[in-house]
């Protein structure tokens, strides 16, 4: 069974500085995705980083890079020069398969509270 | 609209209740999730529909009832719920082709159930 471990519930970093969160995962399967999500105080779930396991390079999109270590399993975000805006819930998940043509089932860590301070 | 919508945005019931929450994509997908989010614990993946077809049923009690008419509806109906079921529940929707093919997720009902 896929397993997820997000052992900070909370953090905080100042404004300016970066942060890394840590996720952990545990799978089976050779072939997995994996995802990182922010939510929000108003709920929604805002996709931020894909990293496939056969990628060979660390995703990186704007502010948000993904530290991705196969053999420790484990894949921290990492959020570049914070802003207020980035406080919120950090979600680490993973999907069985890389490469799918069908749906999807992620399985979702615990999550980390972000509080970025002035 | 764009993006994935949900409605209602909060909701209270009494356990004899019938209600039903609707999720709507406006993003040309053609899966579709269900989630559950309790304080305190990892979302809850509840229902997956791919191309309408219901492919996954994660052990829900039957007083969650899902349906999708099509792919860019979805709707779960609520029946005779406990207070535990009192959650945040998301609908999310994604592409079936592609490497990553992320969910995208509507911004939830809050429901509480008295």
């Amino acid at each position: 069974a896929q397993k997820i471990t997000q052992t900070q519930p909370g953090m905080f970093v100042q404004e300016k500085e970066a942060v890394t969160l840590d996720c952990t995962y545990d799978t089976s399967d050779p072939s997995y995705g994996l995802f990182w999500y922010k939510q929000p105080s108003s709920g929604e779930m805002i996709f931020l980083i894909y990293q496939g396991s056969y990628d060979q390079q660390n995703a990186t999109e704007g502010r948000y890079s993904l530290n991705f270590q196969k053999a420790r399993k484990s894949a921290n975000l990492v959020i570049s020069a914070s802003q207020l805006g980035d406080s919120a819930m950090y979600f680490c998940a993973m999907r069985e398969a890389e490469y799918t043509g069908t749906a999807s089932k992620l399985t979702f860590g615990t999550g980390t509270r972000l509080q970025v301070t002035l | 609209e764009t993006g994935v919508t949900q409605t209602p945005r909060h909701l209270v019931m009494g356990m004899t209740n019938k209600k039903s929450l609707k999720c709507e994509q406006h993003l040309g997908h053609n899966a579709m999730y269900w989630y559950k989010q309790s304080a305190k614990k990892p979302l809850e993946l509840m229902f997956v529909y791919n191309f309408k077809e219901q492919t996954e049923n994660n052990s829900v009690p039957s007083r969650f009832s899902p349906e999708c008419p099509n792919s860019s509806h979805l709707f779960l109906h609520l029946h005779t719920l406990q207070p535990e079921d009192s959650a945040l529940y998301l609908c999310a929707s994604s592409h079936l082709a592609g490497n990553n093919n992320e969910q995208f997720f509507g911004p939830g009902t809050r429901l509480t159930v008295l």
